[in-house]
């Protein structure tokens, strides 16, 4: 079974653009959730999605924004982008929201 | 609100020694727990998890872990390291009936010496 996929890998964008990441889940999964992961924060949850209702969000600005669709692919948006949004930018699928979290590899952002 | 501790932020061991990485959360509800390894330029990779049941649990790559409800911790053990699991260690705990969200600790960078 294939792993959960990241789109896209490596990302450099300027301040003030916005930036659309994908992630595609695990073949069954229909929860997904995004997470910022910075050398001085750690992991930082953004939001989670299950069959295409946002069920829980972090504390993050409203420039960050997701969705899901049918298919239980993701995409999150940041608008606006600061420096300080260069980020590691991970997503996580599972089953359900009770069960264990499988990570994709991740989406490097770079902001200049 | 939740939160999980890990004590260390490095831990440096020899090659062949044993290990231990710690976690400790606060929650006053039925909990979930999990650790999961980071490395180089990769995502997360579960390692092992509780659920219910035994509070010793058996993960990949020859780690375990023991559940202990009352000094609500759950310690992530190794008995002999090799020099491959040099990575990022975190551990995480998602809240029952309580929106369910998960909540990571800061992460230990295990460093294995040759």
């Amino acid at each position: 079974k294939a792993g959960v996929t990241q789109t896209p890998r490596y990302l450099i964008k300027t301040r003030g653009q916005q930036v659309t990441l994908s992630c595609s889940p695990i073949s069954g999964h229909r929860s997904v959730s995004w997470y910022q992961q910075t050398p001085g924060q750690g992991l930082q949850f953004l939001f989670e999605y299950f069959s295409e209702t946002q069920r829980n969000k972090g504390n993050f600005p409203g420039r960050f924004s997701g969705r899901q669709f049918s298919n239980s692919r993701s995409e999150m948006n940041v608008s606006t982008l600061e420096l300080g949004d260069s980020a590691l930018y991970l997503c996580a699928s599972s089953l359900d929201p009770d069960y264990e979290q499988y990570f994709g590899p991740g989406t490097r952002l770079t902001v200049t | 609100a939740q939160s999980v501790t890990q004590l260390d932020s490095q831990v440096p061991v020899f090659e062949e020694a044993p290990v231990e990485l710690r976690c400790n959360y606060s929650s006053s509800v039925s909990v979930y727990l999990f650790w999961y390894v980071q490395y180089p330029n990769q995502g997360l990779q579960l390692l092992l998890k509780y659920l219910s049941g035994s509070t010793l649990v058996k993960g990949i790559n020859g780690f375990e872990a023991e559940f202990n409800k009352s000094q609500t911790s759950f310690h992530l053990r190794k008995p002999s390291v090799h020099i491959s699991d040099t990575a990022e260690y975190f551990c995480a705990v998602r809240e029952l009936n309580t929106g369910n969200q998960f909540y990571f600790g800061t992460g230990t960078s295990l460093t294995v010496i040759p």
